[in-house]
């Protein structure tokens, strides 16, 4: 039972475009929402989360969108740069649970292209 | 900022042998620690999570008799892989949780690289 999902394996994006990554859940109980990038042989590096209180939060060039009532998060990164080519995992978890653990979605290879 | 490492970043085993993984939290201390494999191109799955002081929680499909967590202080986590087989061959990642706010955050480790032969 995959509770986060992400449906996109991969995604190729100009330099200077917009890249936008999604992300669906199912369990209704997650109230916290996290993307983390991730290089190869490393450990992820979180870049932005939401509260379920919230349906946006921006940092940067990067912003995430939460949409619960279709159970979906995307992520914005605008412009997109080399150097975000990364994988991209989202995240979510039961925060009020005081440290609920994480359940990461399947990831999403980012290639920015000069 | 908080700093996670792990020891060693790669090692490399013959069958049947058991490798210790460290998971240390640098500059804060962690009651809760939590550890991951990673297939390649598969996601993160959490595999256990460790508490100072008490006996680690497994998730379901884990066997707790093959890789032992222990969580003997507030800075160290160890995984050992016991009677390693090539399919234990994975990317193991450690988080550590800190208090951040009202809540708490979890900072990941480098990762290590199992590769049992």
């Amino acid at each position: 039972d995959q509770q986060v999902k992400q449906n996109s394996p991969s995604l190729s994006v100009q330099e200077g475009r917009i890249s936008i990554l999604n992300c669906d859940y199912t369990n209704s109980m997650f109230d916290y929402f996290l993307w983390y990038k991730k290089y190869p042989a490393e450990g992820p590096t979180f870049l932005i989360s939401i509260s379920s209180i919230k349906d946006k939060n921006e940092d940067g060039r990067f912003t995430v969108f939460l949409n619960k009532s279709a159970k979906h998060l995307s992520l914005h990164i605008v412009p997109s740069q080399p150097g975000d080519s990364a994988v991209y995992f989202c995240a979510a978890s039961v925060r009020r649970n005081q440290g609920g653990k994480l359940i990461f979605g399947q990831g999403t290879e980012l290639s920015v292209k000069p | 900022g908080a700093v996670v490492s792990q020891h060693p970043s790669w090692v490399i085993c013959k069958s049947g042998t058991s490798v210790k993984i460290e998971c240390r939290s640098l500059d804060f201390q962690a009651t809760t620690m939590f550890w991951y494999r990673q297939f390649p191109k598969q996601s993160l799955m959490l595999m256990a999570t460790s508490n100072e002081g008490s006996k680690a929680t497994y998730e379901q499909g884990v066997e707790k008799d093959k890789f032992l967590i222990n969580h003997a202080s507030l800075t160290l986590s160890t995984l050992t892989v016991t009677s390693a087989h090539p399919e234990d061959s994975s990317f193991y990642i450690c988080s550590a949780d800190r208090r951040i706010g009202s809540y708490n955050e979890q900072f990941f480790g480098p990762g290590t690289r199992l590769t049992v032969l």
